[in-house]
Formats: C-alpha cells, structure tokens, sequence
C-alpha cells in the first residue's frame, strides 16, 4: 500500500536477530499491526501496538514506535528457519487494514 | 480455538463467469473484511460488514458485490470475471468492542481464483 512502506527483502542467518522496519502516513493511527504470511497461507496476526505506545515485547517479538516519524519496526530474536516468510506491518484507517508492501524474511541455517 | 473458514479453497473460472466466494467468521465475531491478494502484493481492503450492514468499502469492482447474512457469514459474489481478477481472496473476521479503535483482525486460509 502507498500509505506503508517496507523494505522488501532481509536475511540472516538462524539464531541472529532479525529487525524489520515499516514507515505509514496515517498520524490518526492508534494501532498499528504486524502479521506473517507463509508462502501459499493466510495473515497470521502476530501482534498490534497502541500508538501512544513505545515498545512492545511478546516472547521473541519486539515492537518498537518512533510516533514523531511513523516508524514501526519488528525485531524477531533468536530467528529460526521457521520464520521464513513475509512480514506485513498495516495501519488501521477506521477499521480496514492498509498493509506494506510486506518484507520478505529469509533465514540461513 | 475456531478459525476463519473459507470456501471453495482454490476455484478456476473462465473469463465472463460468475464466481462466489464464503467466508464464515470466527463464533461471535460480528465484523467481516474482504481483501484481493494480487501475486506478489500486498492485500487490498475491499468491503467490510458489520452486523450485516456494510460499513466500509475500499476498491472494489462494481462487478463484485458482497453481503453479510443473519448468521454472520459472508458471501463475495463475482461477475462478468476478468484475468485480473484472478487472486488470493481472504476473509477476515473481528469483534468489534464499544469504545476501541482495536481492529484484531484474523485471517481465513483464503480462496484462490485463477480466471482463464
């Protein structure tokens, strides 16, 4: 989407951390949102933050927020082969999703 | 946990068909999105219900109409296909809560149509 934007391609090596970065346009955003799609399958909602929020964590996930320049990043600890996939950032634009363009994860044994 | 459930899972059509596409939500989830999937793009928002009254529309063709019935589940309809429409159509589902701006939308496996 033209609203979010995201690097398109990232690989590490397995047991690295791995940061995916998303910038969106949309100030009035009060969640933002990742999800994960493995090739051929749905969105898996992998976790949101609340946009007076800074830092999220969740087990291996970290969610950080720079509000001031509508910056989101992912940052995957410990990646394993299985996180292989596309990563899509979206904003919520009164309730409809607007995604990136999604970052395709490849980890290396 | 139940998820959101899609069919038919893969739907081949020829050009000028009619296809429809259902989705039914995850129990008790009142709200229902409908994206297109192109190959290699992002999804793109098409319609939205909301105890069965539309409540938002993105781009979708005026080909395609979409409505939510008394059990919440969902039905895109299709006409007059084009190649372009051939794509990953996913449903997603959410419970809308009074007062939150949280959309946590979850995503059915999707529908893929080839248009030939």
């Amino acid at each position: 989407g033209e609203d979010v934007e995201q690097s398109l391609f990232l690989s590490v090596r397995e047991g690295d951390s791995s940061v995916i970065n998303c910038t969106y346009t949309d100030s009035s955003s009060t969640y933002l949102y990742w999800y994960k799609q493995e090739p051929g399958a749905g969105l898996q909602l992998l976790t949101y933050i609340f946009s007076n929020m800074d830092m999220k964590q969740d087990q291996r996930l970290t969610v950080l927020l720079n509000k001031k320049d509508k910056h989101l990043s992912l940052r995957i600890a410990d990646t394993q082969t299985g996180d292989s996939a596309i990563y899509f950032c979206a904003e919520s634009q009164g309730g409809k999703l607007i995604f990136g363009q999604g970052t395709e994860l490849s980890v290396k044994p | 946990a139940a998820g959101v459930i899609q069919s038919p899972r893969h739907l081949i059509k020829e050009k000028r068909e009619t296809a429809t596409l259902k989705c039914y939500p995850i129990p008790r989830h009142d709200t229902v999105y409908w994206y297109q999937q192109g190959p290699g793009q992002d999804p793109q928002f098409l319609i939205s219900f909301y105890e069965k009254m539309q409540s938002d529309k993105g781009s979708i063709p005026d080909r395609f109409s979409a409505q939510q019935f008394s059990d919440y589940h969902s039905e895109l309809n299709m006409s007059s296909l084009e190649l372009g429409d051939s794509a990953l159509y996913f449903c997603a589902s959410s419970l809308r809560l009074a007062g939150s701006r949280l959309y946590e939308q979850y995503f059915g496996p999707g529908t893929r149509l080839t248009v030939t």
